[in-house]
């Protein structure tokens, strides 16, 4: 079945250093979204990329999605500590009917 | 505009009891509706998925189960609950598959 890998698992930074998390599937994917997790909250929806090579901006977080749409990763600049959360890819397969599949999420921790 | 319920917010039952989790969503027709677990606070095993009343895939083997009994109710239930069972169970809506999910404030249950 397809698979959704992220890493790293876990990144501790200072507040002020950059922060980037990784996604790679296994097949071709239609779309790529990203949700973040507060710690005890849900997860929120940040963005979907649907384009081949697509980059997308939200104030200091740059998402991008790969040429062959099987890659993506998202890019916080200067963390602050609100961005304390687990952030999650889920992509769907590009052919027939499928769900999204979660990646494990990178936890990451901002500490002052 | 759009809201989703999800209660009980937190579930202490012992072994082999049942269960019933219920989520609704307001402000919307026709959704598509999902239970997840997460586990230790981090990847998202889909459960089950609703296009539809009475329209239910399960994704995974397991001793739960899900029914649809109105457009917009998603319940999630087990006749003998695992120690196994315990976790964070997360109900979410989306417009269509492929469109952004959004999800409840999830029930934290814990078998003893």
């Amino acid at each position: 079945g397809q698979q959704v890998m992220q890493i790293p698992q876990y990144q501790h930074v200072q507040e002020g250093e950059d922060f980037t998390t990784y996604c790679n599937s296994s097949t071709t994917l239609s779309n790529i979204q990203w949700y973040k997790q507060r710690p005890g909250g849900h997860p929120v929806f940040l963005i979907q990329l649907v384009k081949s090579g697509e980059v997308k901006k939200q104030k200091r977080l740059t998402f991008q999605f790969g040429e062959a749409k099987k890659n993506s990763s998202l890019h916080i600049t200067a963390t602050q500590t609100t961005d304390v959360g687990t952030y999650f890819c889920a992509g769907r397969r590009d052919s027939g009917y499928s769900t999204l599949t979660f990646g494990k999420g990178t936890m990451l921790l901002v500490s002052p | 505009s759009q809201t989703i319920h999800q209660w009980p917010a937190t579930l202490v039952q012992p072994v082999g009891s049942p269960l019933s989790l219920e989520c609704t969503v307001e402000g919307t027709s026709n959704p598509n509706l999902y239970w997840y677990r997460q586990a230790a606070g981090r990847g998202l095993q889909l459960l089950f998925y609703s296009v539809g009343i009475g329209q239910i895939s399960s994704e995974v083997p397991q001793n739960l189960s899900a029914s649809r009994p109105q457009d917009r109710q998603f319940i999630l239930s087990s006749k003998k609950l695992l120690l196994s069972d315990s976790g964070f169970y997360l109900c979410a809506w989306s417009v269509q598959r492929n469109q952004p999910q959004h999800f409840g404030d999830g029930t934290r249950l814990s078998i003893l």
